[in-house]
Protein backbone atom coordinates (compact mmCIF):
# COMPACT_ATOMS: atom_id res chain seq x y z
CA UNK A 1 0.00 0.00 0.00
CA UNK A 2 1.66 3.31 -0.92
CA UNK A 3 -0.69 5.03 1.89
CA UNK A 4 -1.56 8.76 1.13
CA UNK A 5 0.68 10.05 -1.42
CA UNK A 6 0.49 13.71 -2.67
CA UNK A 7 1.14 15.80 -5.81
CA UNK A 8 3.59 17.55 -6.76
CA UNK A 9 5.90 18.11 -4.04
CA UNK A 10 7.33 21.27 -4.76
CA UNK A 11 5.87 23.96 -6.74
CA UNK A 12 6.88 27.66 -7.33
CA UNK A 13 3.72 29.81 -8.48
CA UNK A 14 3.49 33.53 -9.39
CA UNK A 15 0.39 35.55 -7.87
CA UNK A 16 -2.33 35.23 -9.90
CA UNK A 17 -1.37 31.86 -11.46
CA UNK A 18 -4.45 28.59 -10.70
CA UNK A 19 -3.08 25.14 -9.42
CA UNK A 20 -4.48 22.31 -8.70
CA UNK A 21 -3.02 19.44 -5.62
CA UNK A 22 -3.68 15.95 -5.73
CA UNK A 23 -3.99 13.54 -3.34
CA UNK A 24 -4.80 10.02 -3.66
CA UNK A 25 -5.14 6.95 -0.86
CA UNK A 26 -5.39 3.67 -1.35
CA UNK A 27 -6.73 2.29 2.10
CA UNK A 28 -10.80 3.03 1.01
CA UNK A 29 -10.96 5.78 3.67
CA UNK A 30 -14.14 7.54 3.48
CA UNK A 31 -12.87 10.70 5.12
CA UNK A 32 -10.27 13.10 3.62
CA UNK A 33 -9.00 16.30 4.73
CA UNK A 34 -6.42 19.15 3.20
CA UNK A 35 -4.56 21.16 5.92
CA UNK A 36 -2.18 24.07 5.30
CA UNK A 37 0.94 24.25 8.15
CA UNK A 38 3.40 27.68 8.48
CA UNK A 39 5.24 28.24 10.51
CA UNK A 40 4.54 28.57 14.63
CA UNK A 41 0.62 28.22 13.64
CA UNK A 42 0.46 24.62 13.62
CA UNK A 43 -2.01 22.32 11.26
CA UNK A 44 -5.03 24.62 10.10
CA UNK A 45 -7.88 22.71 8.44
CA UNK A 46 -9.06 24.04 4.58
CA UNK A 47 -11.53 21.90 3.42
CA UNK A 48 -12.28 18.18 4.17
CA UNK A 49 -14.91 15.14 2.72
CA UNK A 50 -16.90 12.67 4.59
CA UNK A 51 -17.42 11.17 1.35
CA UNK A 52 -17.22 10.56 -1.97
CA UNK A 53 -19.08 13.98 -3.90
CA UNK A 54 -18.88 15.52 -0.10
CA UNK A 55 -16.87 18.30 0.76
CA UNK A 56 -17.34 20.98 3.44
CA UNK A 57 -15.29 23.99 4.96
CA UNK A 58 -12.70 24.21 7.15
CA UNK A 59 -11.13 26.77 9.51
CA UNK A 60 -9.04 28.50 6.37
CA UNK A 61 -11.55 27.88 3.27
CA UNK A 62 -11.01 31.03 1.54
CA UNK A 63 -8.75 31.38 -1.69
CA UNK A 64 -9.55 27.15 -2.15
CA UNK A 65 -11.91 24.96 -3.56
CA UNK A 66 -12.16 21.49 -3.33
CA UNK A 67 -13.64 18.18 -5.16
CA UNK A 68 -13.85 14.68 -4.21
CA UNK A 69 -15.17 12.96 -7.52
CA UNK A 70 -13.89 9.59 -6.41
CA UNK A 71 -13.53 8.15 -3.43
CA UNK A 72 -9.69 7.70 -3.11
CA UNK A 73 -9.17 11.62 -4.90
CA UNK A 74 -9.12 14.80 -3.15
CA UNK A 75 -8.86 17.91 -5.19
CA UNK A 76 -7.68 21.11 -3.42
CA UNK A 77 -7.42 24.03 -6.08
CA UNK A 78 -6.09 27.37 -6.06
CA UNK A 79 -7.56 29.73 -8.38
CA UNK A 80 -5.31 33.03 -8.50
CA UNK A 81 -2.65 31.93 -5.93
CA UNK A 82 -1.46 34.91 -3.07
CA UNK A 83 1.63 35.08 -1.50
CA UNK A 84 -0.19 35.01 1.84
CA UNK A 85 -0.81 30.87 0.18
CA UNK A 86 2.74 30.18 0.27
CA UNK A 87 2.94 27.13 2.71
CA UNK A 88 3.08 23.49 3.60
CA UNK A 89 0.11 21.57 2.17
CA UNK A 90 -0.82 18.24 3.97
CA UNK A 91 -3.41 15.81 2.87
CA UNK A 92 -4.78 13.12 5.32
CA UNK A 93 -7.76 10.26 5.53
CA UNK A 94 -9.14 8.61 7.82
CA UNK A 95 -11.87 5.45 8.05
CA UNK A 96 -14.50 7.29 9.65
CA UNK A 97 -14.16 8.99 13.02
CA UNK A 98 -11.43 11.23 12.70
CA UNK A 99 -8.80 10.98 15.49
CA UNK A 100 -6.45 8.72 13.65
CA UNK A 101 -5.36 10.45 10.71
CA UNK A 102 -3.15 9.24 7.67
CA UNK A 103 -1.27 12.09 6.19
CA UNK A 104 0.62 12.67 2.86
CA UNK A 105 4.10 14.18 2.72
CA UNK A 106 3.35 17.22 2.04
CA UNK A 107 3.67 19.73 -0.91
CA UNK A 108 5.52 22.75 -0.53
CA UNK A 109 3.90 25.83 -2.32
CA UNK A 110 5.89 29.03 -3.02
CA UNK A 111 3.15 32.21 -4.13
CA UNK A 112 5.88 35.11 -5.60
CA UNK B 1 -13.78 30.20 19.09
CA UNK B 2 -11.56 26.52 20.01
CA UNK B 3 -8.09 26.80 21.12
CA UNK B 4 -5.23 24.40 22.36
CA UNK B 5 -2.31 25.98 23.85
CA UNK B 6 1.02 23.75 24.39
CA UNK B 7 4.58 25.01 25.26
CA UNK B 8 6.39 26.24 22.04
CA UNK B 9 9.93 23.84 22.77
CA UNK B 10 10.64 21.83 25.37
CA UNK B 11 14.02 20.13 26.00
CA UNK B 12 16.15 17.28 27.56
CA UNK B 13 18.42 14.72 27.71
CA UNK B 14 18.45 10.73 26.51
CA UNK B 15 17.14 8.92 29.25
CA UNK B 16 15.02 11.31 30.46
CA UNK B 17 10.84 11.58 31.10
CA UNK B 18 9.70 14.84 29.35
CA UNK B 19 5.33 16.09 29.77
CA UNK B 20 4.04 18.03 27.09
CA UNK B 21 0.86 19.66 28.05
CA UNK B 22 -2.07 20.57 26.22
CA UNK B 23 -4.62 23.16 27.69
CA UNK B 24 -7.98 23.97 25.93
CA UNK B 25 -10.97 25.92 26.54
CA UNK B 26 -13.87 24.07 25.23
CA UNK B 27 -16.37 21.46 26.38
CA UNK B 28 -18.57 19.21 24.42
CA UNK B 29 -15.62 17.25 22.63
CA UNK B 30 -14.95 13.64 21.45
CA UNK B 31 -11.59 13.54 23.02
CA UNK B 32 -8.26 14.20 22.30
CA UNK B 33 -5.29 12.97 20.24
CA UNK B 34 -0.98 13.41 20.00
CA UNK B 35 0.76 13.70 16.81
CA UNK B 36 4.26 13.31 16.22
CA UNK B 37 6.03 14.99 13.07
CA UNK B 38 9.99 15.46 12.27
CA UNK B 39 11.35 18.27 10.33
CA UNK B 40 10.79 18.06 7.19
CA UNK B 41 8.17 14.92 7.45
CA UNK B 42 4.31 14.06 7.36
CA UNK B 43 2.39 14.12 11.52
CA UNK B 44 1.69 10.89 12.74
CA UNK B 45 -0.47 9.44 15.09
CA UNK B 46 0.41 8.62 18.52
CA UNK B 47 -2.25 7.85 20.74
CA UNK B 48 -6.44 8.73 21.72
CA UNK B 49 -7.77 9.86 24.79
CA UNK B 50 -11.58 9.62 24.72
CA UNK B 51 -12.10 9.22 28.61
CA UNK B 52 -10.09 10.33 31.26
CA UNK B 53 -6.86 9.14 32.75
CA UNK B 54 -4.05 7.47 31.12
CA UNK B 55 -3.14 5.41 28.06
CA UNK B 56 -0.31 4.26 27.73
CA UNK B 57 1.70 2.99 24.26
CA UNK B 58 4.85 1.58 24.76
CA UNK B 59 7.82 4.61 25.78
CA UNK B 60 4.84 6.90 25.39
CA UNK B 61 1.88 7.51 27.26
CA UNK B 62 -1.16 10.03 27.20
CA UNK B 63 -3.27 11.52 29.64
CA UNK B 64 -6.66 13.77 29.81
CA UNK B 65 -8.66 15.60 32.26
CA UNK B 66 -11.88 16.86 31.10
CA UNK B 67 -12.64 18.67 34.56
CA UNK B 68 -8.88 20.40 34.30
CA UNK B 69 -9.33 21.40 30.67
CA UNK B 70 -6.01 19.26 29.78
CA UNK B 71 -4.16 16.44 28.46
CA UNK B 72 -0.54 15.92 28.28
CA UNK B 73 2.19 13.36 26.07
CA UNK B 74 4.52 11.63 28.55
CA UNK B 75 7.97 10.41 26.76
CA UNK B 76 9.85 8.41 28.95
CA UNK B 77 13.17 6.77 28.13
CA UNK B 78 13.78 9.57 25.82
CA UNK B 79 16.01 8.49 22.67
CA UNK B 80 17.73 11.03 20.10
CA UNK B 81 15.19 9.79 17.63
CA UNK B 82 12.25 11.45 19.62
CA UNK B 83 13.70 14.97 18.70
CA UNK B 84 10.22 16.58 16.70
CA UNK B 85 7.11 18.31 17.12
CA UNK B 86 4.41 17.45 18.66
CA UNK B 87 0.76 18.57 18.15
CA UNK B 88 -2.45 18.13 20.23
CA UNK B 89 -5.46 17.94 18.71
CA UNK B 90 -9.41 17.75 19.75
CA UNK B 91 -11.65 15.63 18.13
CA UNK B 92 -15.11 18.05 18.05
CA UNK B 93 -17.06 15.98 16.10
CA UNK B 94 -16.36 12.62 14.02
CA UNK B 95 -15.62 14.65 11.20
CA UNK B 96 -12.89 16.45 11.74
CA UNK B 97 -9.52 17.65 14.22
CA UNK B 98 -8.64 20.91 15.23
CA UNK B 99 -4.71 21.34 16.04
CA UNK B 100 -2.81 22.87 18.56
CA UNK B 101 0.01 25.17 17.65
CA UNK B 102 2.78 22.14 18.32
CA UNK B 103 5.87 21.73 20.91
CA UNK B 104 9.14 21.38 19.71
CA UNK B 105 11.04 18.35 21.57
CA UNK B 106 15.00 18.96 21.42
CA UNK B 107 16.51 15.84 23.01
CA UNK B 108 20.37 16.33 23.49
CA UNK B 109 23.29 13.45 24.34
Amino acid sequence: NAGVTQTPKFRVLKTGQSMTLLCAQDMNHEYMYWYRQDPGMGLRLIHYSVGEGTTAKGEVPDGYNVSRLKKQNFLLGLESAAPSQTSVYFCASSYSFSYEQYFGPGTRLTVT
Amino acid sequence: GQSLEQPSEVTAVEGAIVQINCTYQTSGFYGLSWYQQHDGGAPTFLSYNALDGLEETGRFSSFLSRSDSYGYLLLQELQMKDSASYFCALSYNTDKLIFGTGTRLQVFP
